[in-house]
């Protein structure tokens, strides 16, 4: 049961413009999410998180907006850098009712490609 | 501060061998969890540790285990090796003043032939 999805596999911007990676969720009682960005070969990177009583959270060039009817988040990187290619994962902590401590669910990541 | 360090970087080890990766988590913090990455499955939580206790597991054989130390620091073991168990194994750690934000080491590459 795929409770956190990433929909689009890879995604291919222009350096300067905005990126747009998007998540969506199943299990309505996750109220905490993150996204990391990956190196091929590293470990992932946190990159900003949301907690559920907020919808937007800004970090520098990273904003993440989070659409609690649609069970919906987005992260957008303005102005969008060739150094930003890389995976990026969306998660969300399995803690519902607190038995599931440590355990983060990840979707299956997004390529995001920067071209100069 | 210093970032989690994960120990051995590369294997490459034979079927039916075991193996035990280490992990070192950032000062100060108590909470330890592994992951398996794999192409196919994504990044799969095995368990978690801590205060030297396993807190939870995820959905892995019983192959699969871990143990924490008093310092924090934890290993996971791998017996019987399968050439599925090649993966990318990965550890984090967190503070327990934000125990939802992990923060991860470089991992160890595992190949088995």
């Amino acid at each position: 049961d795929q409770q956190v999805k990433q929909n689009s596999p890879s995604l291919s911007v222009q350096e300067g413009r905005i990126s747009i990676l998007n998540c969506d969720y199943t299990n309505s009682m996750f109220d905490y999410f993150l996204w990391y960005k990956k190196y091929p070969a590293e470990g992932p990177t946190f990159l900003i998180s949301i907690s559920s009583i907020k919808d937007k959270n800004e970090d520098g060039r990273f904003t993440v907006f989070l659409n609690k009817s649609a069970k919906h988040l987005s992260l957008h990187i303005v102005p969008s850098q060739p150094g930003d290619s890389a995976v990026y994962f969306c998660a969300a902590p399995a803690n519902a009712g607190g038995t599931s401590y440590g355990k983060l669910t990840f979707g299956q990541g997004t390529i995001l490609t920067v071209h100069p | 501060k210093a970032g989690v360090t994960q120990t051995p970087r590369y294997l490459i080890k034979t079927r039916g061998q075991q193996v035990t990766l280490s992990c070192s988590p950032i000062s100060g913090h108590r909470s330890v969890s592994w992951y398996q990455q794999t192409p196919g499955q994504g990044l799969q939580f095995l368990f978690e540790y801590f205060s030297e206790t396993q807190r939870n597991k995820g959905n892995f054989p019983g192959r699969f285990s871990g143990r924490q130390f008093s310092n924090s620091r934890s290993e996971m073991n791998v017996s019987t090796l399968e050439l599925g168990d090649s993966a990318l194994y990965l550890c984090a750690s967190s503070r327990p003043s934000r125990p939802e934000t992990q923060y991860f080491g470089p991992g160890t590459r595992l190949l088995v032939l």
